[in-house]
């Protein structure tokens, strides 16, 4: 069993809907959680960094972590044809400047 | 936020050579750097973390002396693959930290795609 796994997608949905991307883990020691972009052929870009469980919101973006159930999640509210990329869920021990476990992305594409 | 650049962006060379690409933080020092390797369609794996002026740590599975990891300082890390074979062929990317910063998270370079014939 991989440590992090995430749902595979492709994801394809419409302009203007709500997209909810998950990922769950194994390892209950993991307390920072992650939520990379990263387009075709570029590194990954941080959007969302967590501590613990709870929600965080950013802008068309929400992050929610539940310890308890070992479940991350990102929401992209109104989506657009920019936000089509592969979202990746990271996850560390101790803080966003070590170790990072990564599920394996989930290709996301919003369609005019 | 902080730009970390790669070079080559893209590289092919032939079977048995050695192939050395850099990791550069732009614009900030970074105490530690990253290597991972991604395949397509699956999820970056770390493969080692260097910090400057030390002996890079290396992940389980992964062969030190195939992967020679150098960080010679606190802009630049590099990493070269000796006597690279085809199933070396993958997205090498690097990232850079700078402890003690906040946020606290790591940036990350636009990749180099290796391709060994």
């Amino acid at each position: 069993q991989k440590e992090v796994e995430q749902d595979p997608g492709p994801l394809s949905v419409p302009e203007g809907a709500i997209v909810s991307l998950n990922c769950t883990y194994s390892n209950s020691a993991f307390q920072y959680f992650m939520w990379y972009r990263q387009y075709s052929r570029k590194g990954p870009e941080l959007l969302m960094y967590t501590y613990s469980s709870g929600n965080k919101e950013d802008g068309r973006f929400t992050a929610q972590v539940d310890k308890s159930s070992k479940y991350i999640s990102l929401f992209i509210r109104d989506s657009q044809p920019s936000d089509s990329a592969t979202y990746l869920c990271a996850m560390s021990e101790t803080g966003g400047g070590n170790k990072l476990t990564f599920g394996t992305g989930t290709q996301l594409k919003v369609e005019l | 936020g902080a730009v970390v650049s790669q070079h080559p962006s893209w590289v092919i060379c032939k079977s048995g050579t050695s192939v050395k690409i850099e990791c550069r933080s732009l614009d900030f020092q970074a105490t530690t750097m990253f290597w991972y390797r991604q395949f397509p369609k699956q999820s970056l794996m770390l493969m080692a973390t260097s910090n400057e002026g030390s002996k890079a740590t290396y992940e389980q599975g992964v062969e030190k002396d195939k992967f020679l990891i150098n960080h010679a300082s606190l802009t630049l890390s590099t990493l070269t693959v000796t006597s690279a074979h085809p199933e070396d062929s993958s997205f090498y990317i690097c990232s850079a930290y700078q402890s003690g910063e906040s946020p606290n998270e790591q940036f990350f370079g636009p990749g180099t795609r290796l391709t060994v014939l």
